[in-house]
């Protein structure tokens, strides 16, 4: 039983405009929220993370919004660039178990030129 | 910095056989590592957490007798798939967690990709 959904396998974005990428989890216990970022041949790199306590983290063009009623997370890239085309994984911790981390099956972004 | 290394990035092997999975913290140590196991267009599941000098913590439904994790070093973990089936064919990746980091950091390796045949 999947814990974390990516529900788009795919998005496609034109260059400059804004990216949204979603998530979605069904345990309400989880309090800590990463996004990774892979790119093909290589391992899923950290991007950005987000603790429970807020519903936005910024880092750069890269914000991570939280909505925990929702059980819903997104990442939003602006502006989005070619170099960001890569697959994107969230993942979900629950409290105090930093070694468990459920992850969504990733969307695919393409930031077309 | 904080590269992990994972050795052979592709192995096919025949049914009954043993594989091992070579996964190195290249320039950090590191006291966790992680196994992964993905499907296609699946999310990347747990399989183990290793902890260097002890036993390594499974998840459950993963047999441990089958998935044989050792963490020797500070700096390398492997996973040995024994016996193998067509069934264990599958993407497999570590991670490390560095000795100092933050709780939440993990460093993923390219992963490797098994297939039994």
């Amino acid at each position: 039983d999947q814990q974390v959904k990516q529900n788009s396998p795919s998005l496609s974005v034109q260059e400059g405009r804004i990216s949204i990428l979603n998530c979605d989890y069904t345990n309400s216990m989880f309090d800590y929220f990463l996004w990774y970022k892979k790119y093909p041949a290589e391992g899923p790199t950290f991007l950005i993370s987000i603790s429970s306590i807020k519903d936005k983290n910024e880092d750069g063009r890269f914000t991570v919004f939280l909505n925990k009623s929702a059980k819903h997370l997104s990442l939003h890239i602006v502006p989005s660039q070619p170099g960001d085309s890569a697959v994107y994984f969230c993942a979900a911790s629950a409290p105090y178990n930093f070694n468990k981390f459920y992850f969504g099956s990733g969307t695919k972004l393409n930031v077309k030129p | 910095g904080a590269v992990v290394s994972q050795h052979p990035s592709w192995v096919i092997c025949k049914s009954g056989t043993s594989v091992k999975i070579e996964c190195r913290s290249l320039d950090f140590q590191a006291t966790t590592m992680f196994w992964y196991r993905q499907f296609p267009k699946k999310s990347l599941m747990l399989m183990a957490t290793s902890n260097e000098g002890s036993k390594a913590t499974y998840e459950q439904g993963v047999e441990k007798d089958k998935f044989l994790i050792n963490h020797a070093s500070l700096t390398l973990s492997t996973l040995t798939v024994t016996s193998a089936h067509p069934e264990d064919s599958s993407f497999y990746i570590c991670s490390a967690r560095p000795s100092s980091g933050a709780s939440y950091e993990q460093y993923f390796g390219p992963g490797t990709r098994l297939t039994v045949t």
